[in-house]
């Protein structure tokens, strides 16, 4: 079957570093997203990775390994306002269909 | 420049009722899609459309939702009869070409009683 494989919570203070992994198995592989959720509020758009390697923007930073099955969302200098909750989504075909994982809570705490 | 907006935001219904939601989409955007969200699972694909047509509906549930775009612009997402089952949080989504940013807007949050 098809499925994104993602842990459900995670801890961390502030100033902290948290990595999110994304595991995926899907018929069709075009790239992989990460997407940010604030409660009540839309998802937003983090990154996108179609070819293997690192993606920085910013605190941010995406990892791919396509051999693999596996990415990574990297979240450094933790800040309050990082609470939410996090989605990795690949796109398996070439129409830009998204499947989504279940999402990773991060809780930062003082 | 507006985002995706979904109206209503929440809407209460009794079961056996009809419910319409609605999508404006960022003008411009060709594609436009329709995401559900089932308390506690993950965002499941519904369609697809490509400006007015419907490129990918694997994801409807049953017949009892019907997804229309016309003149390729706003969506709207019917559920007729509503069932207890089909209560979540429905998000649209918008892109300007395919596997590129797509851009969500803030979901309507339906509740079936």
């Amino acid at each position: 079957g098809q499925s994104l494989e993602q842990p459900s919570e995670v801890t961390a203070v502030e100033g902290a570093i948290v990595q999110i992994n994304c595991t995926y198995q899907t018929s069709g592989f075009y790239g992989l997203s990460w997407y940010q959720q604030h409660d009540g509020g839309a998802p937003t758009f983090l990154s996108y990775n179609a070819l293997d390697g690192l993606e920085e923007t910013g605190r941010f930073s995406s990892f791919l390994s396509r051999s693999d099955s596996y990415g990574y969302l990297l979240l450094q200098e933790l800040q309050m306002k990082d609470s939410a909750s996090y989605f990795c989504a690949v796109s398996a075909d070439s129409w830009g269909k998204f499947q989504f994982g279940a999402g990773t809570q991060v809780v930062v705490t003082p | 420049e507006a985002g995706v907006t979904q109206f209503p935001s929440h809407s209460v219904i009794e079961k056996g009722q009809t419910v319409t939601l609605r999508c404006d989409p960022i003008s411009g955007h060709d594609n436009l899609y329709w995401y559900r969200r089932v308390m506690g699972k993950e965002i499941k694909f519904l369609l697809h459309f490509v400006k007015e047509s419907k490129q990918d509906e694997s994801g409807m549930p049953n017949n009892r939702f019907l997804a229309e775009r016309t003149g390729g612009t706003y969506s709207t997402l019917k559920v007729q009869p509503a069932e207890l089952e089909d209560s979540g949080v429905y998000f649209c989504a918008s892109s300007q070409s395919m596997n590129t940013e797509a851009f969500f807007g803030q979901g309507t949050r339906l509740t079936v009683v």
